[in-house]
């Protein structure tokens, strides 16, 4: 089946720190991943995506690489800011539906 | 554009009542679905349309019906609340296939408590 494992939280940064949230993946096929964000009190928002192996998704200084080698997508920021505080889920599409991660909840504190 | 809206915003119920979560969508978008989200399992599936007048199980269907009788629109029922059903429920729309390029929409969610 499909399934997507993301990173346990909570995770808690500091201002201008690194963040990573790792996810890996299984799913026949060649899925298209995604990474999603969910800011406090609203639904959920397209981060970035990835349609192949080596693809480089990235969006308000997030990035993502899919790898196919270690079915892994892991979401990198070099600087994170307090308004980046959000629940953050992977996920992909192996055929039509959306399989999502269980959500990591980041807190950038200043 | 309001994009995804849904009604209501929060309700308690409790067990054995019944109440309609509404989901619009002003993008016409022929796909449309419904999420629930609970703690540490992510979005989980109830049920989605591919169309108006269509109607499908998602992943976790039991204890919820949906109805699609307007291409806007998107209901989803619980006709006996129970506990279990305690959650986050989150409506979505596609404006075909979800892929890469066919983007879901979310609504801002609707948060339930069944007592």
């Amino acid at each position: 089946g499909n399934s997507v494992t993301q990173m346990e939280g909570p995770v808690t940064l500091s201002e201008e720190a690194f963040l990573t949230i790792n996810c890996t993946y299984t799913a026949t096929g060649y899925p298209s991943l995604f990474w999603y964000v969910q800011y406090p009190g609203e639904g959920l928002q397209l981060l970035l995506k990835a349609t192949k192996a080596d693809d480089k998704g990235s969006n308000k200084g997030f990035e993502a690489t899919y790898r196919k080698e270690t079915t892994s997508f892991h979401l990198e920021k070099g600087s994170v800011q307090v308004s980046d505080s959000a629940v953050y889920f992977c996920a992909l599409i192996p055929d039509y539906k959306l399989s999502f991660g269980a959500g990591t909840t980041v807190t950038v504190r200043a | 554009n309001a994009g995804v809206t849904q009604t209501p915003k929060f309700r308690v119920l409790k067990t054995g009542q019944s109440m309609t979560l509404l989901c619009a969508q002003d993008m016409n978008h022929e796909y449309m679905y419904w999420y629930r989200q609970d703690p540490g399992m992510g979005l989980r599936l109830i049920h989605y349309s591919v169309g108006e007048g269509t109607t499908a199980k998602g992943e976790v269907p039991d204890g919820y019906n949906v109805s699609r009788l307007k291409k806007q629109n998107f209901l989803l029922g619980l006709e006996s609340a129970a506990p279990s059903q305690t959650s986050v429920y989150f409506c979505a729309s596609s404006r075909a296939r979800s892929s890469s390029y066919n983007e879901q929409f979310f609504g801002p969610g609707t948060r339930l408590t069944v007592l």
